[in-house]
């Protein structure tokens, strides 16, 4: 059965910091890779999908990367901001989908 | 946009009631997801469907039941409420072809609890 982990739970940073979060996951069978943002209270939205065939994924200030025969994925946030603190979590897509327990992050003015 | 919607942002009921959460999507997507989320325990996957009229259960379908009557609505069942049913419960949606990327859309989600 897939296990993702994420590492850290929780991250405070001052803003205009670069920070990566990290996932990882112990079944490297997967059809993709799925970071979401989640404010609290509130659903999933989602920010990079990551196909099993790509080493990486851009939007605007993050990026992802996947490594899949180490079983990792990390999402680097560039100049980080207030409006970014959220939980990111991450899910995996392979016979199910499998979800990380997110990383807890806050971006200090 | 991909557009999930789900009947209630809150919702307080009491044990041994009947609930119905509901989730609409307008993509024209073959499967949807039913979750709930708990501190600690992340998101858990309750039941899914992949075609009108079909459903599988997930990890927890214990106490819930579903239907799929219409492609674009799924909805939940707590047949009698109990309050360890008390959670954010989260819908879902996707494509289910093989050539598709099997991104998952998800609701606003529905804050219920049972007292």
């Amino acid at each position: 059965k897939q296990e993702v982990t994420q590492i850290p739970a929780a991250l405070s940073v001052p803003e205009g910091e670069n920070l990566v979060l990290n996932c990882s996951f112990t079944d490297s069978a997967i059809y993709n890779l799925q970071w979401f943002r989640q404010d609290p209270g509130k659903g999933l939205t989602s920010l990079l999908l990551i196909q099993s065939s790509q080493r990486e994924q851009t939007s605007g200030r993050l990026n992802a990367s996947l490594d899949k025969s180490s079983g990792r994925s990390t999402l680097y946030i560039a100049a980080s901001q207030p409006g970014d603190s959220a939980t990111y979590l991450c899910a995996v897509k392979g016979n199910d989908m499998r979800f990380g327990a997110g990383t807890r992050l806050t971006v200090k003015p | 946009d991909v557009k999930v919607t789900q009947s209630s942002r809150y919702l307080v009921k009491r044990t041994g009631e009947k609930v119905f959460l509901e989730c609409v999507q307008d993509m024209d997507h073959e499967n949807m997801f039913w979750y709930r989320q708990d501190p600690g325990l992340g998101l858990r996957l309750i039941y899914f469907s992949y075609d009108v009229k079909m459903k599988e259960k997930g990890d927890i379908p214990e106490g819930y039941s579903v239907s799929r009557e219409k492609k674009e609505r799924f909805s939940l069942i707590l047949e009698s409420a109990s309050t360890n049913q008390t959670s954010m419960y989260l819908c879902a949606s996707s494509f289910a072809s093989a050539g598709s990327s099997y991104e998952q859309y998800f609701g606003p989600g529905t804050r219920l609890t049972v007292t």
